[in-house]
């Protein structure tokens, strides 16, 4: 099973900042088999990125994806009200899918 | 508008069965598989498995390999999840959610997610 381990657990930022989240894979995954995911209290998660640099249907460009092999990011410019929220990497590259435990960002 | 709606919240004693439902709308429930995906505070998201409503072909995750049961109701649309035996490490948020696609047997990005079904198990 590939492991995702997300860093920080929770970033502390204020709106307009940008925020830097990370995501490393226990094994080298296709940029194709990977997506991060936002959730806010109470809320079912919500698909922002596929395929480690696409956004998905609606989601504004502030929010953008890079990465390859092991190391996968996501970056929010200029953080918005709606921003501060969980976000979750996923990885399908192999059986089981598996996602990351998760980053808080949460405003200072 | 393509949605996924659940059942409500279910309060079990150890020991007791349980299905709970998914009900898809807006989209042609036999083309997609839908997957379950389950929520617990300090373990994040886990995948328990995924069926496909056409032929009702179900891979489950190895973790929860014979824990629940995923079944459909092509009729009406539904989809379920379905406990014989609850345990109180059961509890937890169950989530049904469509694959874009499945990737070589392993569901890919969720793009559709239902409201989440809170169960408790509790003696």
């Amino acid at each position: 099973e590939i492991v995702l381990t997300q860093s920080p657990g929770t970033l502390s930022m204020s709106p307009g900042e940008r925020a830097t989240l990370s995501c490393r894979a226990s094994q080298s995954i296709s940029t194709s088999y990977f997506a991060w995911y936002q959730q806010k209290p109470g809320q079912a998660p919500r698909l922002l990125i596929y395929g480690t640099f696409s956004r998905a249907t609606g989601i504004p460009d502030r929010f953008s994806g890079s990465g390859s092999e092991t190391d996968f990011t996501l970056t929010i410019n200029r953080l918005e009200p709606e921003d501060f929220a969980v976000y979750y990497c996923q990885q399908f590259a192999s059986s089981p899918t598996t996602f990351g435990q998760g980053t808080k960002v949460e405003i200072k | 508008e393509v949605q996924l709606a659940q059942s409500g919240a279910e309060v079990k004693k150890p020991g007791e069965s349980l299905r709970i439902s998914c009900e898809a709308s807006g989209y042609s429930f036999t083309t997609y598989w839908i997957a379950w995906v389950r929520q617990v505070p300090g373990r994040g998201l886990e995948w328990l498995g995924v069926i496909y409503p056409s032929d009702s072909d179900t891979r489950y995750s190895p973790s929860f390999q014979g824990q629940v049961t995923i079944s459909v109701d092509k009729s009406i649309n539904t989809a379920y999840l379905q406990w014989s035996g609850l345990k109180a490490s059961d509890t937890g948020i169950y989530f049904c959610a469509r694959p874009v696609h499945m990737a070589r047997g392993v569901p890919g990005t969720f793009d559709i997610w239902g409201q989440g079904t809170l169960v408790t198990v509790s003696a």
